[in-house]
């Protein structure tokens, strides 16, 4: 069956950096790109980025383009994850999803990733 | 890049129908049939309940289904049930490879 299983809570301090994993099983991993979404605390969903598992190629959200780098390693079946400048603001529940064929939405998603950034 | 417009709370009894409409502009929901909503409970990951405005995955009860008319979708959900009590999402493709969500429809079933 199609899992993602994401890597543990992070907690880090303002203008650091946070990495997040979401290892893909279950289905050929090239085959579908991976999105990551993220939720604030008691706010709404917030579609960061893509990333194409077979050629690398990426899209942001215009508000983090520049402070975030999605990556894939397709030896592992793992999608990568990386904001930087870290801010208060961006304490967020952080979330992989896999895409269906073109952009008709998201079918399996990972159990999402707690980032809280903090002094 | 505003969020698509959703109301922010819905509600019905048992075995009755409700509707959450999700509004955008010619740009998302109305530019393209890559509408999507995702049903979420309390501390779990979204769950995709339609795709593609009208088309549900494998597993979905056929008591969810979709439209759209102009820029505006609706996520219609008939008979139900308590575990239909959640939170509800619309997405929409926005055109160069980016994603709108809206801002979330909580539903209770009273």
């Amino acid at each position: 069956q199609v899992q993602l299983v994401q890597s543990g809570d992070e907690v880090k301090k303002p203008g650091a950096s946070v990495k997040v994993s979401c290892k893909a099983s279950g289905y050929t991993f090239e085959n579908h790109g991976i999105s990551w979404v993220r939720q604030a605390p008691g706010q709404g969903l917030e579609w960061m980025g893509w990333i194409s598992a077979s050629s690398g190629n990426t899209y942001f959200a215009q508000k983090l383009q520049g402070r975030v780098t999605l990556t894939t390693d397709t030896s592992t079946n793992t999608a990568y994850m990386e904001l930087r400048s870290l801010r208060s603001d961006d304490t967020a529940v952080y979330y992989c999803a896999r895409d269906f064929p073109g952009w008709g939405g998201f079918d399996y998603w990972g159990q999402g990733t707690l980032v809280t950034v903090s002094s | 890049q505003s969020a698509l417009t959703q109301p922010p709370s819905a509600s019905g009894s048992p075995g009755q129908s409700v509707t959450i409409s999700c509004t955008g502009t010619s740009s998302d929901v109305g530019g393209y049939n890559y509408v999507s909503w995702y049903q979420q409970h309390p501390g779990k990951a979204p769950k995709l309940m339609i795709y593609e405005v009208s088309k549900r995955p494998s597993g979905v009860p056929d008591r969810f289904s979709g439209s759209k008319s102009g820029n505006t979708a609706s996520l219609t959900v008939s008979g139900l049930q308590a575990e239909d009590e959640g939170d509800y999402y619309c997405s929409s493709y926005e055109g160069s490879n980016t994603v709108l969500f809206g801002g979330g429809t909580k539903l209770t079933v009273l």
